[in-house]
């Protein structure tokens, strides 16, 4: 089945510091990179779209200087929170779509504290 | 925009009994999407559904779609301690590059 390679799994980094988490499509082409931000205990929240060789859209609320993803190919997207703050500590979590069985896959979650 | 309100908010059962899991959507349809978390780990796969009136089930999870009630239910049979966890619904477009919406989820614990 489809699989989606989320790293670092954890991170701990010191405010104003940026941090990049990747998003690894490994056996399919993920045509369309989904990332959402989930606080504890609360559901998923969409932070952007992003598909291959073009700018991701973002929600609205969400900063795209602060929050920069880039989708260089049909595999890999990375999301990096520039000067982070302890308010940007969450649970960040990417999914992909593009595998021939269709659907959404969610990659494992990278958990950011900020100190 | 697509709200999906999802019910109960949280759910204890003992071992071995039934529970549905229900998702309301404010608007209709195209496709849904039950997936399963464990608190702090990514979102597992379960089903999708794109059809009214569609039904699938894998090993003791069923789940429906009725699609003038713009609503899907999750139903567990013989709930075991491994189903614990949080069941979240999510509705796209129809097609997988279009965003999924999430409900806010339903906490599961099954007490042995």
């Amino acid at each position: 089945g489809a699989v989606v390679s989320q790293h670092p799994s954890r991170v701990i980094c010191k405010s104003g510091t940026s941090v990049k988490i990747e998003c690894r499509s490994l056996d399919f082409q993920a045509t369309t990179m989904f990332w959402y931000r989930q606080f504890p205990k609360q559901s998923l929240m969409l932070m952007a779209t992003s598909n291959e060789g073009s700018k991701a859209t973002y929600e609205q609320g969400v900063e795209k200087d602060k929050f920069l993803i880039n989708h260089a190919s049909l595999t890999l997207s990375t999301l990096t929170v520039t000067s982070a703050h302890p308010e940007d500590s969450s649970f960040y979590i990417c999914s992909a779509s593009g595998h021939p069985e269709g659907g959404y896959t969610f990659g494992s979650g990278t958990r950011l504290t900020v100190v | 925009s697509q709200e999906l309100e999802q019910s109960p908010q949280s759910l204890i059962v003992q071992e071995g009994k039934n529970l549905t899991i229900n998702c309301t959507s404010s608007k209709t349809l195209y496709g849904l999407y039950w997936y399963k978390q464990k608190y702090g780990e990514g979102l597992i796969f379960l089903m999708m559904l794109q059809k009214g009136g569609e039904e699938k089930s894998h090993e003791k999870i069923t789940a429906k779609l009725d699609e003038k009630k713009q609503q899907s239910s999750l139903h567990i049979t013989a709930s075991q301690p491994s189903h614990a966890g949080t069941y979240l619904c999510g509705a796209g477009r129809g097609g997988s590059n279009y965003k999924l919406t999430f409900g806010k989820g339903t906490l599961l614990t099954v007490n042995p």
